[in-house]
């Protein structure tokens, strides 16, 4: 399988505990981005890379969210000290230029 | 502001049965308008993608149409089948000033397709 591949795809996790999300992209695309959706709502837009560099983040981006493409392959995305709030699928998609974003399967993150 | 409404909400049709979903959007400067269809639990998946001077694309059983004058476009799906339950994302793509192509995304329809 050559799509999107996100881990976990599950994660349950207390408030205040720190949790990491990965993403693999296409492996010839060289922009990736991160979204979040809250149920029954489109994606919001959090954060976009090309290559290595983080070239936008969204005002949603607090300063307890950080993401990383270090070697401009998988990224991954931080949340610290996580809220109720925070309850919500991140969805990660990668696309070749301006072409369409494939997106993955998502990883459903719920805060207790 | 840059936003798209997209109605209905939900909708339940028999299968075999044609139907129609609409979007509307205020996104400027518009780049391209998507379709998506999202399944439960998994992420968006492209239908068509149409481009400023294109009316109308289809893929299969698709079809969406688009009024860059009016702001609107549609996805007719024609003989649902029950594989068609899934919700229908609608998605404009507008230029950032720093040559960003960034997604806004409808809150989606719906639909159901019942025995």
């Amino acid at each position: 399988d050559t799509g999107v591949s996100q881990d976990p795809r599950h994660k349950i996790t207390k408030r205040g505990q720190n949790v990491t999300f990965r993403c693999d992209p296409i492996s010839e695309h060289n922009r990736l981005y991160w979204y979040r959706q809250t149920l029954g709502q489109g994606p919001e837009f959090l954060t976009y890379f090309q290559n290595e560099a983080q070239l936008e983040k969204s005002r949603l981006l607090s300063d307890r969210f950080s993401a990383e493409r270090p070697k401009g392959s998988f990224s991954t995305l931080e949340i610290q000290r996580t809220e109720q709030g925070d309850s919500a699928m991140y969805l990660c998609a990668s696309s070749s230029r301006g072409d369409t974003q494939y997106f993955g399967p998502g990883t459903r993150l719920t805060v207790l | 502001k840059n936003q798209v409404e997209q109605s209905p909400q939900s909708l339940i049709i028999l299968e075999g049965k044609n139907c129609t979903l609409q979007c509307n959007y205020t996104v400027s400067p518009f780049s391209n308008l998507r379709w998506y269809k999202q399944d439960t639990g998994r992420g968006p998946v492209s239908l068509t993608i149409m481009t400023f001077s294109e009316n109308t694309k289809s893929n299969g059983r698709y079809t969406a149409t688009l009024d860059a004058d009016t702001k609107q476009s549609s996805l007719h799906i024609t003989a649902s089948q029950l594989s068609d339950s899934a919700s229908y994302i609608c998605v404009v793509s507008r230029w950032e000033n720093t040559g960003f192509q960034k997604l806004v995304f409808g809150t989606g329809t719906r639909l159901l397709v019942s025995p």
